[in-house]
């Protein structure tokens, strides 16, 4: 079993739609929780970052955490064409050097 | 603030010749740093991690090294390149004592003919 879990998609979804993005996993350990965007060709960038359960909300994202079910999720509301990227969970333990990342979920949002 | 610097941005090697792609942050001090590849499709891989000046760890056993000359510099190498070592390299830095969160490179896409 992979430490991370995401569907690779691709996820396609007309403009304004509500998008949700999902990861589990299976380390109990983890504290820190992150999500990156990644467009073409280009390096992540990091989007949102969660400690422990709770949701955190930025603009037209949310990130949503469930320790008790191990599981993340990141919302977009209102999705533009310019959201269309890959979408990258990650998280990591207290105290870490090393990040886990998720393969990553490619979102295309249609005009 | 900080900003993280990586090149070349593209380079095509051809199978045994040398490798060297390099690393640098400003804005801050003594980070950690580290270097990814990603292959098509698939997810980050951790290829090494340095928290000071000389001190590397490899994650993965391969024909490629990296090394930390300088507090902010890191550096990615390899003597023979194999086609397998195709991919995007990616460089990111961390906070020192902290691994949770990274801030990555513009990274370079390398294919080896």
């Amino acid at each position: 079993q992979k430490e991370v879990e995401q569907d690779p998609g691709p996820l396609s979804v007309p403009e304004g739609a509500i998008v949700s993005l999902n990861c589990t996993y299976s380390n109990s350990a983890f504290q820190y929780f992150m999500w990156y965007r990644q467009y073409s060709r280009k390096g992540p960038e990091l989007l949102m970052y969660t400690y422990s359960s709770g949701n955190k909300e930025d603009g037209r994202f949310t990130a949503q955490v469930d320790k008790s079910s191990k599981y993340i999720s990141l919302f977009i509301r209102d999705s533009q064409p310019s959201d269309s990227a890959t979408y990258l969970c990650a998280m990591s333990g207290t105290g870490g050097f090393k990040t886990i990342f998720g393969a990553g979920t490619r979102l295309f949002v249609k005009a | 603030s900080q900003t993280i610097h990586q090149w070349p941005a593209t380079l095509v090697q051809p199978v045994g010749s040398p490798l060297s792609l390099e690393c640098t942050v400003e804005g801050t001090s003594n980070p950690n740093l580290y270097w990814y590849r990603q292959a098509a499709g698939r997810g980050l891989q951790l290829l090494f991690y340095s928290v000071g000046i000389g001190q590397i760890s490899s994650e993965v056993p391969q024909n490629l090294s990296a090394s930390r000359p300088q507090d902010r510099q890191f550096i990615l190498s390899s003597k023979k390149l194999l086609l397998s070592d195709s991919g995007f390299y990616l460089c990111a830095w961390s906070v020192h004592g902290s691994g949770e969160t990274q801030y990555f490179g513009p990274g370079t896409r390398l294919l080896v003919l």
